[in-house]
């Protein structure tokens, strides 16, 4: 069975403080990944995917996250935050063998102080 | 492309009751998915069906259910409330099985 973790349960930061969050997932087969974000009061909304190709994929808002398969790891980066970027964020894989069912991680509540 | 719709948004049942929510995809998606999201469970998958097939199942009891329809539109239906189905249920359809899934807003289910 597939399963995800994500290291960091709440994290605080500063604005223009930099951001990775960690996600490491188990699962033997190939895989697809995800981070998604969920502001306060609104649904789940994706920030980026990676199915195959370059490790390094860009999402929107200046998120970024890299493929490592040997370390089964697919953490997300920002360079500097934002106030808005507070929020929930979930890491979440898919695999071939089990289209259409996602496993989330248990998600990181961002806090960013102005 | 207009997004996931879910309905209702908000819906509040007795122990004992049963409950029926509704999720439309997005126009040409034909995957749809259900999740609970609790404060303390996570997210967790409930069942995907495409082309009014169950196509997976997680580990819920029987007394959730679900159906598609053959316009792509899914119910989900849970029998005999109890307190602990309290939470949010989202919907996400996929174009594909395999592609990105897009969420709706939820139904939060408050059983009293």
């Amino acid at each position: 069975a597939q399963s995800v973790s994500q290291h960091n349960h709440h994290v605080i930061l500063s604005e223009a403080a930099s951001l990775e969050l960690g996600c490491n997932y188990s699962y033997g087969g190939t895989v697809n990944l995800f981070w998604y974000v969920q502001y306060p009061g609104q649904h789940l909304q994706l920030l980026l995917k990676y199915f195959s190709g370059d490790p390094l994929v860009k999402g929107i808002k200046g998120f970024e996250a890299e493929f490592i398969k040997s370390k089964f790891s697919f953490n997300l980066r920002k360079p500097s935050v934002q106030w808005s970027d507070t929020a929930e964020y979930f890491c979440a894989v898919t695999s071939n063998t089990n289209a259409g069912k996602s496993t989330f991680g248990d998600g990181t509540t961002l806090t960013v102080k102005p | 492309k207009a997004g996931v719709t879910q309905t209702p948004r908000y819906l509040i049942k007795t122990r004992g009751q049963q409950v029926t929510l509704s999720c439309s995809p997005i126009s040409g998606h034909r995957s749809v998915s259900w999740y609970q999201q609790t404060p303390g469970q996570g997210l967790q998958f409930l069942f995907e069906y495409f082309s009014e097939t169950q196509r997976n199942k997680g580990n819920f009891p029987g007394r959730f259910s679900g159906r598609q329809f053959s316009n792509s539109r899914s119910e989900m239906n849970v029998s005999t409330l109890e307190l602990g189905d309290s939470a949010l249920y989202l919907c996400a359809s996929s174009a594909l099985q395999q592609e990105t899934q897009y969420f709706g807003p939820g139904t939060r289910l408050l059983v009293l």
